[in-house]
């Protein structure tokens, strides 16, 4: 058990328009998902954390109206990278912890953003 | 957040040897995880030691930690080829929350 799973695992768009990435837990309730975000050879970046039925909550130096994350249920968080720029172009990582468990995050397989 | 370090950030190994990745961090923590991650991939959780803990085995994995030196370091013994892949650290600071700050990972790569 403990799937998540993300989609698109990959997404080229135009300069200017806006992406959305769903982050979700298959057979688990997670109440806490968690955004990252890692540059090629890099480590991960926790960008915010998403919290069920309330606002997120971003770490220092990440614009929330250009990340706009939306976790309206126990299985599915969303982050949209609104008017992307080539500088968004990275690969976007969830994780989710089970809302009854060891608060052990499980990841998703990443989704590759490639702004153009 | 300050990310911890891991060193070495590259290793190349014959299969069959053992490999020692480090990892150093700052503050004070709950708990410390490594993780692996193939190439453009997710992330894998490998094994979580505890504050208190000071080693810990998983297969051919052992952990040890000594929060006095806020270090870890992860073992793998007789190495495969399939454990090439980056290996990260993370590590919990604990007040809620849960969230993990990672390390700057070790590439490691296993030759047949």
């Amino acid at each position: 058990g403990a799937v998540v799973s993300q989609h698109p695992s990959r997404v080229i768009c135009k300069s200017g328009t806006s992406v959305k990435i769903e982050c979700r837990s298959l057979d688990f309730q997670a109440t806490t998902m968690f955004w990252y975000r890692q540059f090629p050879k890099q480590s991960l970046m926790l960008m915010a954390t998403s919290n069920e039925g309330s606002k997120a909550t971003y770490e220092q130096g990440v614009e929330k109206d250009k990340f706009l994350i939306n976790h309206a249920s126990l299985t599915l968080s969303t982050l949209t990278v609104t008017s992307a720029h080539p500088e968004d172009s990275s690969f976007y990582i969830c994780s989710a912890i089970r809302t009854s468990g060891n608060y052990e995050q499980y990841f998703g397989p990443g989704t590759r953003l490639t702004v153009t | 957040s300050q990310q911890g370090e891991e060193d070495p950030q590259a290793l190349s190994i014959q299969e069959g040897e053992n490999a020692t990745m480090n990892c150093s961090y700052k503050t004070s923590i709950n708990n410390l995880q490594w993780y692996r991650q193939n190439s453009g991939r997710g992330l894998v959780h490998l094994i979580l030691i505890r504050s208190n803990e000071r080693e810990k085995h998983s297969g051919r994995l052992r952990v040890t930690l000594d929060t006095s030196k806020k270090s870890s370091s992860l073992l793998i013994t007789a190495s495969r080829a399939a454990d090439t892949a980056s290996y990260f650290c993370a590590t919990d600071a604990g007040g809620g929350g849960n969230k993990l700050t990672f390390g700057t990972g070790t590439q490691l790569k296993v030759e047949l």
